[in-house]
């Protein structure tokens, strides 16, 4: 059974980028038919989709965070990693990365890491 | 990119079976023709429940179902028990040619 293993700092400082990276267990980031999806999820708040990267090194953000993200893929160590830039308080949240169904017809994340809890704060 | 409608709250007694409805537009629910919804319990990572509007993974409880008409989905949940008390997220896709995820801003079901 896959399992995914978020690893990265809790605590960011204003302006500076947010890290984190999602390392996949029991099974193969190569895969053909997932994709590999971030999200994040503030206090108290709804989920929120920050983007996917496929197998390939291609990706899709979210409109609103586009300029800001950058999503990669390492599949020498099956991971793949967020890169937040410029972060503000407004940044702070819960991230979750996820194992997204290639083939479904809504979004049909199956497996999900841990959560990571990120602060930006000085 | 709108997020989906949900009711902020839903209550019910153990036994007794509630739904969750989730209203779109005809750009994203309409227009694709399949939802998922995602149940989180307080402090851990949302559980994928139904996808593909009335599919369960495995290991999800035949209790679940899910159903759509036009623009707006539903969760249904029967024999309702007190581990069903968690906030339920409904997902699309945001329109027809994208594959961007957007979200409803959830729905709280407490257990009587």
């Amino acid at each position: 059974q896959v399992q995914l293993q978020q690893s990265g700092p809790g605590l960011v400082k204003p302006s500076q980028t947010l890290s984190l990276t999602c390392t996949v267990s029991g099974g193969s980031i190569t895969s053909s038919t997932y994709f590999w999806s971030w999200f994040r999820q503030p206090a108290g708040k709804g989920l929120e989709w920050i983007g996917r990267v496929f197998r390939s090194g291609d990706t899709s953000y979210n409109p609103s965070l586009k300029s800001r993200v950058a999503i990669s893929i390492d599949t020498s160590k099956n991971q793949f990693s967020l890169k937040l830039s410029s972060v503000t308080a407004a940044d702070t949240a819960v991230y979750y990365c996820a194992r997204e169904a290639a083939v479904a017809g809504a979004p049909t994340e199956d497996s999900w890491g841990q959560g990571t809890l990120v602060t930006v704060s000085s | 990119q709108s997020a989906l409608t949900q009711p902020a709250a839903v209550s019910g007694s153990p036994g007794q079976s509630i739904t969750i409805s989730c209203t779109g537009t005809s750009s994203d629910v309409d227009a694709h023709k399949y939802v998922s919804w995602y149940q989180q319990h307080p402090g851990t990572a949302p559980k994928l429940v139904i996808f593909d509007v009335n599919n369960r993974p495995s290991g999800v409880s035949n209790r679940f179902s899910g159903s759509k008409s036009g623009n707006t989905a539903s969760l249904t949940i029967s024999g309702l028990l007190a581990e069903d008390e968690a906030e339920y997220f409904c997902s699309s896709y945001a329109n027809s040619t994208s594959l961007d995820v957007i979200f409803g801003g959830g729905t709280k079901l407490t257990v009587l």
